[in-house]
């Protein structure tokens, strides 16, 4: 069974601070690392897909690392704003989607 | 990128009676597929459901449970049949565009009671 975990699962920060969460998935038979933010009654967003080892991507205050060969990608917001408010969720691609349960961010003003 | 949205995005319903879930895509995806999430677990594939095919599901899950229509390539429904409380979650369709690309609904949010 594959399984793909997040960390923390909660995190609660300030406006203006920084922060990071873990994706661990399997380092064998990897296609894609997919990240997505879930904000509460609306679609899942795809944020970053990554597919190389060592890819790192950047979207505004948003960026990701992978690293394949040992199993993690790390998501990192800089600046929290309280609209960064949302769970993100990290997805490891082996034919069909893999989910993790989501790391659930709360930014307060 | 493709705009999807479903119907109802909420519903309570009783114990034993069944739901049906529509998903409409602005456009025509071949690869069309059900999640389910519980409350506190990770979104869970159900099926995929492509059009003109049987749709095919995930271990775990049954047609009996989840009939799925998929009548062409912008429309697909899900069935929850005989709910119990343990059906009780957000259930999401999506659409895969080439290899990487996947998009989701905004998800139906199912009270068993």
């Amino acid at each position: 069974i594959l399984n793909v975990e997040q960390s923390p699962q909660s995190l609660h920060v300030q406006e203006g601070d920084s922060t990071n969460f873990t994706c661990s998935f399997p380092s064998s038979n990897f296609y894609a690392l997919h990240w997505y933010r879930w904000e509460t009654a609306k679609s899942p967003e795809a944020l970053f897909v990554m597919t190389l080892n060592g890819d790192e991507k950047k979207k505004g205050r948003i960026s990701a690392t992978l690293n394949t060969k040992e199993g993690y990608s790390y998501l990192y917001i800089k600046g929290s704003q309280p609209e960064d408010s949302a769970t993100y969720l990290c997805a490891f691609r082996s034919g069909k989607l893999i989910f993790g349960q989501g790391t659930e961010l709360s930014v307060k003003p | 990128s493709a705009v999807i949205s479903q119907k109802p995005s909420r519903d309570i319903c009783q114990r034993g009676t069944s739901l049906t879930i529509q998903c409409q895509v602005d456009s025509q995806v071949t690869m069309m597929f059900w999640y389910r999430q519980q409350p506190g677990q990770s979104l869970t594939l159900i099926a995929t459901a492509n059009q003109g095919s049987e749709a095919t599901y995930e271990s775990g899950f049954v047609i009996d449970k989840f009939p799925i229509s998929r009548p062409n390539l912008t429309f697909s429904t899900l069935t929850v049949s005989n709910m119990s409380p343990e059906d009780s979650s957000i259930y999401l369709c999506s659409v895969g565009r080439g290899p990487y690309e996947q998009y989701f609904g905004p998800g139906t949010r199912l009270t068993v009671t």
